[in-house]
């Protein structure tokens, strides 16, 4: 039958805080994690990304933390801002023999709303 | 340089209709990925092309659906015969090489079927 959609997690928080959006995946071979950011209307565009030989990765204004132990994994926003106001997703490319493909498995997705 | 366009932007169709999605890839990809996301879900692989070429169907329905990348012109994704629960959006996305990282994929801004 048909697939019904799911109420996506979110995540509100005041213009300044810092955000945490959160994403578990099942596939204990996955070694490459990239977080994409969509806006309303918009295709994904990249965050960041992180290999799975490293536990943290920061970029400008986020941070991405990888446990492998609880196969989790968090994308850490400072100084949140209105226009980064989104639904979040992290994905995982395929992986053959240590290549990362563009085959990508998404995560469910928060949608994080940003209050001035 | 042009980014992945993707044409309709949007696209209404009555049930039992044909609906054609176009994607022309950023110069130089001639790798291509079709996603579907229904509403409030992640993106869900469709199929994967290269020129002439379908390399990776496994997210294909089964009926109504199919898709090509002509030596010449976009990468069309077909829909025949279209029900309501095709309404979605559809999302392209090209790279430049099979193997990736994430800031070398990049999305299209999708085409959103309606079916009424």
């Amino acid at each position: 039958g048909e697939s019904v959609g799911l109420h996506l997690p979110t995540l509100s928080v005041q213009e300044g805080d810092n955000s945490i959006i959160n994403c578990a995946y099942s596939n204990s071979a996955s070694d490459y994690f990239i977080w994409y950011k969509q806006e309303s209307g918009k295709g994904p565009q990249f965050i960041i990304d992180i290999r799975s030989n490293m536990d943290k990765r920061q970029g400008q204004r986020v941070t991405v933390l990888l446990n492998k132990t609880v196969k989790h994994l968090s994308l850490q926003i400072a100084a949140t801002q209105p226009g980064d106001s989104a639904v979040y997703f992290c994905a995982d490319p395929l992986n053959a023999g240590g290549t990362s493909y563009g085959k990508l498995t998404f995560g469910q997705g928060t949608i994080l709303t940003v209050h001035p | 340089n042009a980014g992945v366009m993707q044409n309709p932007r949007h696209l209404v169709r009555r049930r039992g209709q044909e609906a054609r999605l176009r994607c022309s890839p950023m110069k130089g990809h001639s790798h291509v990925y079709w996603y579907r996301q229904l509403p409030e879900e992640g993106l869900k692989f469709m199929v994967y092309l290269q020129k002439e070429n379908i390399i990776d169907e496994s997210g294909m329905p089964k009926e109504r659906f199919s898709a090509e990348f002509p030596k010449e012109g976009p990468s069309i994704l077909r829909i025949q015969q279209v029900v309501r629960g095709d309404s979605a959006a559809y999302f392209c996305a090209s790279s430049w090489d099979r193997k990736t990282s994430g800031n070398t994929i990049y999305f299209g801004e999708g085409s959103w079927l309606t079916v009424v």
